[in-house]
């Protein structure tokens, strides 16, 4: 099973609104990670956890929050985002330090109204 | 610091040959992997580059050239199917699971 489910695949809110992205990967990944996508761009790496805790944090604003309950899963907490936010989200897993190769999710389509 | 860069565009037609270059300038990496991304789709895996040289896989192969910082794909007998967003990516020495993209080439394949 090679596969990593995000949910949901379309999301629409609002500046003031707080919702949240999940994914989940039953691969026994060790390492998992947000990306953002642009249209007619190359995915933009955000967070990665690594072993549960953050590893990296690309100088992301504030208004992303991430959350890794337990090793299957993640979370992209949102909070007062900007239309400029709006963007495919992309969730992916690795084994870590032996893996070369990252998994991704089908990706959240989010829209900031 | 990272740079990875692909033409932004190809076009070929059914049954050729196409090759979409990536060239790096990166401080270090593991070696260079090959996502394929269809329009609403999520990139997937294509191939992985530890060493220099080629790799094959079915109709993709994919080249390293670690003294020359260029690396390439390779597609042949092109299908409709193959249209799509290739991205080349590194994975950074200084920090493994970091995981960095190139500027993708759009691939549009014609009858």
């Amino acid at each position: 099973d090679t596969e990593v489910t995000q949910t949901p695949k379309h999301l629409v809110m609002g500046m003031t609104n707080k919702k949240s992205l999940k994914c989940e990967q039953h691969m026994g990944h060790r390492a998992m990670y947000w990306y953002k996508q642009k249209a007619k761009k190359p995915p933009e790496l955000m967070f990665v956890y690594s072993y549960e805790k953050l590893s990296i944090n690309e100088s992301v604003p504030s208004r992303f929050s991430p959350e890794c309950p337990n090793s299957s899963l993640l979370n992209l907490h949102l909070h007062a985002l900007q239309p400029e936010d709006s963007a495919l989200y992309l969730c992916a897993s690795s084994q870590g330090v032996s893996g070369n190769t990252i998994y991704f999710g089908e990706g959240s389509w989010l829209t900031v109204v | 610091g990272q740079s990875l860069e692909q033409p932004s565009e190809v076009t070929a037609v059914e049954g050729a040959i196409v090759q979409i270059n990536c060239t790096y300038q990166t401080s270090g990496f593991y070696g260079l992997s090959w996502y394929q991304q269809h329009d609403g789709g999520a990139p997937t895996f294509l191939s992985y580059n530890a060493l220099d040289g080629l790799e094959e896989t079915g109709r993709f192969s994919s080249f390293l050239s670690r003294s020359d910082s260029y690396g390439y794909l390779l597609l042949q007998e092109l299908q409709m199917k193959d249209s799509a967003s290739y991205f080349c990516a590194v994975r950074r020495l200084d920090n493994f699971n970091k995981f960095y993209f190139g500027s993708g080439t759009k691939l549009n394949v014609k009858p």
